[in-house]
């Protein structure tokens, strides 16, 4: 199994809603992240998790809250998101921080905050 | 990280091959290349990645100059399939790297 699972597909919340976003790999990686991308930008890396500790949170504001719970799962909790929010939220995995160059990226979870 | 320069975009035929560049003047010595290809909607898919020389999979070539300033990722024969944006990332294989792209290359193939 190579994938990573990202749930749900599409997500439409409004500003005083909290919502999470799931991400869920079996392969045994142990280093996990969560990206935001806008339309015809790069994806931009928000958090980087490994062995389950936050390792790297690029400034993000609180009201991304991320959350992993074993070396499975990846959660990304939302609340009180602006509608510049919107987004495609990416998450990955890689075996760990040392081969972090080569990552297995999800489907995304498209997001839009109305 | 090591910055990277690429073309913003790039147009092809069909069964033509095309090669995309991307400048990385500051490369470190423990620096690995390596790149992503990304359709609209989907995460990005790694493609390949090397460090010196030439590396070939089934999917591409990376070729590294001795200066390992540049690379060229050269994809043969494209596909209308193949039209995606293609990022190039440089950074360390070893110890908290932040896989971070850039602006990436936006390669159109027509028949």
């Amino acid at each position: 199994d190579t994938e990573v699972t990202q749930t749900p597909k599409h997500l439409v919340m409004g500003m005083t809603n909290k919502k999470s976003l799931k991400c869920e790999q079996h392969m045994g990686h142990r280093a996990m992240y969560w990206y935001k991308q806008k339309a015809k930008k790069p994806p931009e890396l928000m958090f980087v998790y490994s062995y389950e500790k936050l390792s790297i949170n690029e400034s993000v504001p609180s009201r991304f809250s991320p959350e992993c719970p074993n070396s499975s799962l990846l959660n990304l909790h939302l609340h009180a998101l602006q509608p510049e929010d919107s987004a495609l939220y990416l998450c990955a995995s890689s075996q760990d921080l040392r081969s972090g160059l080569e990552a297995f990226f999800g489907q995304g979870t498209r997001l839009t905050v109305v | 990280l090591a910055k990277t320069t690429q073309p913003i975009s790039m147009d092809s035929y069909e069964g033509q091959e095309v090669n995309i560049t991307c400048s990385h003047n500051n490369i470190a010595t423990n620096d690995y290349i390596t790149w992503y290809q990304q359709f609209p909607s989907q995460g990005p898919r790694f493609i390949i990645q090397g460090y010196k020389t030439k590396v070939t999979n089934e999917v591409a070539s990376l070729f590294i100059p001795a200066d390992r300033k540049s690379s060229t990722l050269s994809l043969p024969r494209v596909s209308l399939s193949d039209t995606a944006v293609y990022y190039c990332l440089v950074g360390r294989s070893g110890g908290g790297n932040k896989l971070t792209f850039g602006t990436g290359t936006q390669l159109k193939v027509e028949l």
